[in-house]
């Protein structure tokens, strides 16, 4: 069975920048999509942007204006998620999940399944 | 605001069983994209509930359900229980956007 193991959680100063990973254990990595998806304090969840490691392209969502760049690093079966020009609103726990069908050119994704622990990244001065 | 419209919150007693809403439009629910559903324990990561609108993965509860119709889908919970007490997301694509969409989230209490 698949996990998703997050990187801990992080304090910033808005506009530096933040790498949160996602390291993946015990099954299929490269072939399958992992997406990221973050919950703001009190909120619902907000899909971010996904990859698919063996064709290294990702997709990101639009309502984030380009911060947001997605990577992944097949040799050690981690996926990244680097957000810019952090603001205050970025404050939120941060969610890698799996999706066996995701489709980059698209962003068409099924359903996620399963899930990282999250990451809190808090943006504060 | 979610593209996908849920009612912030519900209750029910234990025993009863409750529905949960989820309501798009012509370019998501109602384009024949799936409808998956997520449970979220507080101070936890969302589990999968409910894939491709009606199917329930291994270790679900036969108590949960799922259907579609048109531009909405629907989460039912039989025989409540306390530990069903969390917060519920459904979840499709949007051609328009381009992107994967959630509903706002439900809350379910059990009185």
């Amino acid at each position: 069975q698949v996990q998703l193991v997050q990187s801990g959680a992080e304090v910033k100063e808005p506009g530096s920048s933040v790498k949160v990973s996602c390291k993946a254990s015990g099954g299929t990595f490269s072939s399958n999509g992992i997406s990221w998806v973050r919950q703001a304090p009190g909120q619902g969840l907000q899909w971010m942007g996904g990859i698919i490691p063996m064709f290294g392209a990702a997709n990101h969502a639009q309502v984030l204006q380009g911060r947001v760049t997605i990577t992944a690093d097949e040799s050690t079966a981690t996926v990244y998620m680097e957000i810019i020009s952090l603001r205050y609103e970025d404050t939120a726990v941060y969610y890698c999940a799996r999706d066996r069908n995701f489709d980059v050119l698209t962003g068409w994704a099924n359903w996620f399944d399963p899930w990282g622990q999250g990451t809190l990244v808090t943006v504060s001065s | 605001q979610s593209v996908l419209t849920q009612p912030p919150s519900i209750s029910g007693a234990p025993g009863q069983r409750v529905t949960i809403p989820c309501t798009g439009i012509s370019s998501n629910i109602g384009a024949g994209y799936d409808v998956h559903w997520y449970q979220q324990l507080p101070g936890t990561a969302p589990k999968l509930l409910i894939y491709g609108n009606n199917n329930r993965p291994s270790g679900v509860p036969d108590r949960f359900s799922g259907s579609k119709s048109g531009t909405s889908a629907s989460l039912a919970i039989t025989g409540l229980q306390a530990e069903d007490e969390a917060d519920y997301y459904c979840q499709s694509y949007d051609s328009s956007l381009s992107s994967v969409v959630f509903g706002g989230g439900t809350k379910l209490t059990v009185l």
